[in-house]
């Protein structure tokens, strides 16, 4: 069965300090891979999304991640946190060659904290 | 450029009750897709709905039944309400076939007493 798997449910990182989080997937094959954030109240907002091609994916508000097929990962990392960054992250997947409608399969979330 | 609006915020019904929730596309979005997310999980996905036809569905019994409109509204429709359908219900729109993600709205909390 497909699924995603987030090891870290919290995270604290000090503000300006680099962070990683884990995403781990369980798939047939290549799928579509994102990553998405929720601000307490709000929807979702895409990060970053990687469909095929350079596995290094730049998304907006400096956040990159990087597709691993050999360990199935796609982690997030963004060198220098904000405060504004706290939020909860998930990660997510869909069949690959889905298109943009594919149906996301979600992790369970990880929560970032940020001391100032 | 409006992007994705639900109604109703917040909802409180009891057991046993049915509620509708509502969900306008993004401008230009032909595609709607409907969330469950459970507090302090993933959302998960119910159905979606393009050319007014459910395409996809998730594993939700039959007591979750959706509509899409003409103008690509959709509704989400949720019978004989339990306690564990407590949630936030998203909606999240595209443009079949484009290269655009799907766009989330903020969501419908919707609590069972």
């Amino acid at each position: 069965a497909q699924s995603v798997t987030q090891p870290d449910i919290h995270i604290t990182v000090s503000e300006g300090a680099s962070l990683e989080l884990r995403c781990n997937y369980s798939y047939g094959a290549t799928p579509y891979l994102f990553w998405y954030v929720q601000s307490p109240g709000q929807g979702l907002q895409l990060l970053l999304k990687y469909f095929s091609g350079d596995t290094l994916v730049q998304g907006i508000k400096g956040f990159e991640a990087e597709f691993k097929r050999s360990q199935s990962s796609f982690n997030l990392r963004k060198p220098s946190v904000h405060w504004s960054d706290a939020a909860e992250y998930f990660c997510a997947v869909a069949r690959g060659g889905s298109g943009n409608t594919g149906k996301l399969i979600f992790g369970q979330g990880t929560t970032l904290q940020v001391k100032p | 450029d409006a992007g994705v609006t639900q109604s109703p915020t917040h909802l409180i019904k009891t057991r046993g009750q049915q509620v509708t929730l509502r969900c306008s596309p993004k401008s230009g979005h032909d595609t709607v897709s409907w969330y469950q997310q459970a507090l302090g999980q993933g959302p998960q996905f119910i159905f979606q709905y393009y050319e007014e036809e459910e395409r996809q569905r998730g594993n939700f019994p039959d007591r979750f039944s959706g509509h899409q409109f003409p103008n690509y509204s959709s509704e989400l429709n949720v019978n004989a309400l339990l306690l564990g359908d407590s949630a936030l219900y998203l909606c999240a729109s595209t443009f079949a076939g484009s290269n655009q993600p799907q766009h989330f709205g903020d969501g419908t909390r919707l609590s069972i007493l």
